[in-house]
């Protein structure tokens, strides 16, 4: 069964903190994506990977990072957390473009509050 | 700019109505349109599309893609309560970006 896990479902932290959110998936999918999803606002993509040490910014990457040093795993960073990074964090996998289909699957998310 | 716009923002209905829900996309390298239900957690995968006029159907919902209009619709028949979800709609590209619609809050009164 497909499976995409991210390392916490809830997450409080301070603001200035450097923050890690971890995304494992187990499907052998090159592409993972980072989003964050706020109220009004549907999901806006902040990084995404198609391929091991790859990386491509999405609509709001600013105050962000990421890391992709194995396929099944993808790392969103916050190097100085603040309020306005609270929000609901999800991950997703997809294959690539040949697959008959290729739909993202999403992990369960982390709600993380920046205090 | 790629956007993916959905309407309505929000619905009200009553069970055993029929709704039609609502995406049209201004994406480059146009590859698939995607419709996802959203409950309390993350989105779960409803339906694919790549090609206009076919209709995807599962149940009470179905699903057209329209490329000469760039939009798509989700139709859901004989709504219930279990129904009540945020619907969202993405587009993906030739170069793996997806790209989300705000999404369509239903909820289903019994």
């Amino acid at each position: 069964d497909v499976k995409v896990t991210q390392s916490s479902r809830y997450l409080v932290k301070r603001t200035g903190e450097k923050v890690f959110l971890e995304c494992v998936q187990d499907m052998d999918h090159e592409n993972m994506f980072w989003y964050r999803q706020d109220p009004g606002l549907g999901l806006r993509l902040i990084y995404f990977s198609y391929d091991v040490k790859m990386k491509e910014k999405g609509d709001i990457p600013e105050g962000y990072s990421v890391s992709r040093e194995k396929k099944e795993r993808f790392s969103l960073i916050l190097e100085s957390a603040s309020t306005n990074q609270t929000s609901m964090y999800l991950c997703a996998s997809s294959g690539p473009p040949g697959q008959v289909t290729y739909e993202q699957y999403f992990g369960p998310g982390t709600r993380l509050t920046v205090t | 700019e790629d956007k993916v716009v959905q309407s309505p923002l929000s619905l009200v209905v009553h069970e055993g109505d029929t709704v039609t829900l609502n995406c049209s996309y201004e994406v480059t390298n146009f590859r698939s349109l995607l419709w996802y239900k959203q409950e309390k957690k993350a989105p779960t995968f409803l339906f694919m599309l790549t090609s206009s006029g076919i209709e995807k159907k599962s149940g009470r919902l179905s699903s057209i893609l329209d490329k000469k209009e760039l939009s798509s619709i989700l139709n859901i028949t004989a709504t219930q309560t279990g129904d009540s979800a945020i619907y969202l709609c993405a587009v993906r590209t030739t170069g793996n970006q997806f790209y989300f619609g705000t999404g369509t809050s239903l909820t289903v009164i019994p």
